[in-house]
């Protein structure tokens, strides 16, 4: 099954822009995987898909247009423009592997973001 | 709108049984949506642990398979989680989520806000 790694932080100034970055195992490179922000004490929240072609589907309800991603050999990057206040979070970036009873679904680590 | 709530105690016994709930409100749980609880350890990323179709098809994180059960009441519209032989390992915040199979793209759309279980004695 695919690993997916995360950087643990990141950070970037308000009103910037921040490319995040989640890193999948050899052999995956054509793996989809999907981003999730979670703000402190919540749930995570789905904010869109990406492969080696952008983004697959629609993002996630209430997404802002600051948010886009892109896909390139085995990473894949949310990147967020005019980061704003809100934007600090966790971000999660998932994905799945298998099928039947090989059947799993993974998680990279995690990237907290703060925004200074 | 579909809201997930689980419930259980925070507080479960080295070697015994934790036992979680999450009542679906806002819509029926035999949709055609996967069911599944993820966790996640204080400071840590997010793990899968396991997920339930309302037919009671299931899908279980290998590494978990063998203490994890995941049932459905279609009666009451809820599902529960429960994992056996618990340790310290399995402190966490656990929440209940929806992966939604028709959405563009299929994803776990709807989330929990998520119960702190802490193991120890």
């Amino acid at each position: 099954q695919p690993v997916l790694t995360q950087p643990p932080s990141a950070s970037a100034s308000l009103g910037a822009s921040v490319t995040l970055t989640c890193t999948l195992s050899s052999g995956y490179s054509n793996y989809k995987v999907d981003w999730y922000q979670q703000r402190p004490g919540k749930g995570p929240r789905f904010v869109m898909r990406v492969g080696t072609g952008g983004i697959v589907g629609s993002k996630g309800d209430g997404i802002p247009d600051r948010f886009s991603v892109l896909g390139s050999g085995l990473n894949r990057y949310l990147t967020i423009k005019n980061i704003q206040e809100e934007d600090e979070s966790d971000y999660h970036c998932g994905a799945d592997h298998g099928s039947g009873s090989n059947f799993v679904r993974v998680f990279g680590g995690g990237t907290k973001l703060t925004v200074l | 709108q579909v809201q997930l709530q689980e419930s259980g105690p925070g507080l479960v016994k080295p070697s015994g049984t934790l036992s979680l709930t999450c009542a679906v409100s806002g819509g029926s749980i035999s949709s055609s949506n996967w069911w599944s609880w993820v966790r996640q350890p204080p400071g840590k990323g997010l793990e899968w642990i396991g997920e339930i179709y309302h037919s009671g098809s299931t899908n279980y994180n290998p590494s978990l398979k063998s203490r994890v059960t995941i049932s459905v009441d279609k009666s009451k519209n809820q599902f529960s989680l429960k994992l056996s032989s618990v340790t310290a390992a399995d402190t966490a915040v656990y929440y209940c989520a929806r992966f939604r199979v028709a959405g563009n793209p299929d994803a776990f759309d709807i989330w929990g806000q998520g119960t702190m279980v802490t193991v120890s004695s």
